[in-house]
């Protein structure tokens, strides 16, 4: 089974600080990465696809590392607004035909 | 443009009962795909389809039927609701699998 791992949190972290967070994928054959962000009762919304070059979007930056099969995520000067859970989400080497495979999310506190 | 729609928003059902979830979309997306979310699994695949006429199983599809016949609309109908069925259901589409996924509001189900 493809597996998608993420430390689940809480991370409760001041406003204006910088925090990153990673997950690990299982499939070598993975083709598309993606950070999705879930606010509390809501659907999940796209924050941004993660390239192999790497790819930054304001004062988020995500990372791919695919000899460790893994992906990060950056977020710098955080913000309240910030306060979310974020989901890692990987493809199968079929393209994702067969669907997203989520990890289970980090929650992040930011405290003012 | 109203995106994604789910509808209803909030079911509750009697062991046994069986129902429609429904989602449609305006987005002219080939994919379409239904998710469940429970505490502490993630969003895991239910059913998908990548075109009208074409339906396919997910990770999780055991009582469950789904079909596909136009682009706008795909309903997930529970067979018969057992208790195990309470979650929330997020409906999604895409222009393709491995591509953004757009989430659907989520309709939250509980089986009594």
């Amino acid at each position: 089974r493809k597996e998608v791992e993420q430390d689940p949190g809480p991370f409760n972290v001041p406003e204006g600080a910088t925090v990153a967070f990673n997950c690990t994928y299982s499939n070598s054959a993975s083709q598309s990465f993606f950070w999705y962000r879930q606010d509390c009762r809501k659907e999940p919304k796209l924050l941004m696809s993660v390239y192999s070059s790497g790819n930054e979007d304001g004062r988020f930056t995500a990372q791919l590392n695919r000899a460790s099969q893994y992906i990060s995520l950056l977020i710098r000067d955080s913000k309240l607004s910030d306060s979310a859970t974020y989901l890692c989400v990987v493809t199968s080497e079929g393209g994702g035909a067969d669907g997203l495979t989520f990890g289970k999310g980090t929650h992040l506190i930011i405290q003012p | 443009n109203a995106g994604v729609t789910q509808t209803p928003k909030f079911q509750v059902l009697k062991t046994g009962q069986s129902m429609t979830l429904q989602c449609a979309q305006d987005m002219n997306h080939e994919y379409m795909s239904w998710y469940r979310q429970d505490p502490g699994m993630g969003l895991r695949l239910i059913h998908y389809s990548v075109g009208a006429g074409i339906t396919d199983q997910g990770e999780v599809p055991n009582g469950y039927n789904v079909s596909r016949s136009t682009t706008e609309d795909f309903p997930l109908r529970l067979l018969s609701a057992a208790p195990s069925q309470t979650s929330v259901y997020f409906c999604a589409t895409g222009v393709g699998g491995g591509e953004t996924q757009y989430f659907g509001p989520g309709t939250r189900l509980l089986v009594l």
